[in-house]
């Protein structure tokens, strides 16, 4: 069954500080990998997106890794800000019109 | 580039009313466009995907009848709630795809839905 785990399901973190979220998968095939962060009552917007053969990501921030033999993702947030405070959805693609949706992680930053 | 508009961002209604909500591609054609529901604090699900120029293709348990989706044009998807009941109150987002699979797809700014 294609499944997308997150964890943890929400994480409190002090401002300045790096935070790790985890996607872990088997759907299959596998065509790419995407981070998402969702602010309350908005739309989510892309942060990376990642294919079989690409190990690391970043967009300013964020650091996406992946490691397609273990099936597994990761979200690195380095020096943290109050605005990074959302959800952060893994959403995998077998590679058709499929997407998997992680159940997401729900940050909390505090000043 | 790849922008997509989602109209209203809000709306409260009365139980047993219909509800348009519009979902645009503003600078591409999306031949596809996907439609979501998101309860609070789960993750988005799946209603449908919305084919331009045929019908949608609806998930498991989503009911056709009361969801009417229509995507008349390649910029233009829109879903109708009908007949709307208070367990119809959700966060409702709309998502547009390129043609090519490397820019992934858009996601609209969602749109909160209130029967009461």
């Amino acid at each position: 069954k294609n499944q997308v785990e997150q964890s943890p399901q929400s994480l409190i973190i002090l401002e300045g500080k790096n935070c790790t979220l985890q996607c872990n998968y088997t759907v299959s095939p596998f065509s790419n990998l995407r981070w998402y962060k969702q602010d309350t009552g908005r739309g989510p917007v892309s942060l990376t997106i990642m294919t079989f053969s690409e190990n690391t990501k970043s967009n300013r921030r964020y650091t996406a890794t992946l490691d397609a033999d273990t099936k597994q993702s990761s979200l690195h947030i380095t020096a943290s800000q109050l605005s990074d405070s959302a959800s952060y959805i893994c959403v995998v693609s077998p590679g058709t019109y499929k997407y998997i949706f992680g159940t997401g992680t729900r940050l909390k930053v505090l000043a | 580039g790849a922008v997509v508009s989602q109209h209203p961002s809000w709306v409260i209604c009365k139980s047993g009313t219909s509800v348009k909500i519009e979902c645009r591609s503003l600078d591409f054609q999306a031949t596809t466009m996907f439609w979501y529901r998101q309860f609070p604090k789960q993750s988005l699900m799946l209603m449908a995907t919305s084919n331009e120029g045929s019908k949608a293709t609806y998930e498991q348990g989503v009911e056709k009848d009361k969801f009417l989706i229509n995507h008349a044009s390649l910029t233009l998807s829109t879903l109708t709630v009908t007949s709307a009941h208070p367990e119809d109150s959700s966060f409702y987002i709309c998502s547009a795809r390129r043609d090519r699979e490397n820019y992934g797809y858009t996601f609209g700014s969602g749109t909160r839905l209130t029967v009461v």
